[in-house]
């Protein structure tokens, strides 16, 4: 089972900053079948990202995705408030396809 | 507009097994594959597993002796089953499109385990 490691745990910015997560894989994926989520509470995941750098269908373009073999990052070039959130890194590429266990973006 | 909604009984006795069902609208399920995913309070992410309409399932070997997930292209419906649940089964259930999760998934349905 491939191990997915996202860094930090939380992190405390402010509205109009610029992002970086790091998901990291215990061993290199298959092609690039890395998704990013954004969970807001009480609600579903939204999937942000596919194939590691795809933007998904209404995902506005301060959202990007990018990475190979084991190491990959979300960034968000300016938050919005609507932004902070808990993000999960997926891989679809080894069955079971894993999650990481979030980093959560909070309001400093 | 794809919708997915998911459905059963909100608590569950341990040892007993528990039934959801994932209502489709606005696509076929013929069309897609189809995932469940769980997320008990507070913590992360697990996929369950997916199933084609033909019936070609893919299971997390976690879960693989307990789990069933089925369709009913009748009924534009997707069933998960787990068997002999404990209170780690607690969880709010998702069902979504996709081999793995993807762009379409219901609101989740919370699960209780509990005597």
């Amino acid at each position: 089972e491939i191990v997915l490691t996202q860094s930090p745990g939380t992190l405390s910015l402010s509205p109009g900053e610029r992002v970086t997560l790091s998901c990291r894989a215990s061993q290199s994926l298959s092609s690039t079948y890395l998704a990013w989520y954004q969970q807001k509470p009480v609600q579903a995941p939204r999937l942000l990202i596919y194939g590691a750098s795809g933007r998904a269908t209404g995902i506005p373009d301060r959202f990007s995705g990018s990475g190979s073999g084991t190491d990959f990052t979300l960034t968000i070039s300016r938050l919005e408030p609507e932004d902070f959130a808990v993000y999960y890194c997926q891989q679809y590429g080894s069955s079971p396809y894993t999650f990481g266990q979030g980093t959560k973006l909070e309001i400093k | 507009q794809v919708q997915l909604q998911e459905s059963g009984p909100g608590l569950v006795k341990p040892s007993e097994t528990l039934s959801l069902t994932c209502t489709v609208s606005g696509a076929s399920i013929r069309s897609y594959y189809w995932s469940w995913i769980r997320q008990p309070p507070g913590k992360g992410l697990e996929w369950i597993g997916n199933i084609y309409y033909g019936g070609s399932t893919n299971y997390n070997p976690s879960l693989k002796s307990r789990v069933t997930i089925s369709v009913d292209t009748s009924m534009n419906q997707i069933s998960l089953k787990l068997s002999s649940v404990t209170a780690a089964d607690t969880a709010v259930y998702y069902c979504a499109r996709g081999t793995y999760g993807g762009d379409y998934w219901g609101q989740g349905t919370l699960v209780t385990v509990s005597s």
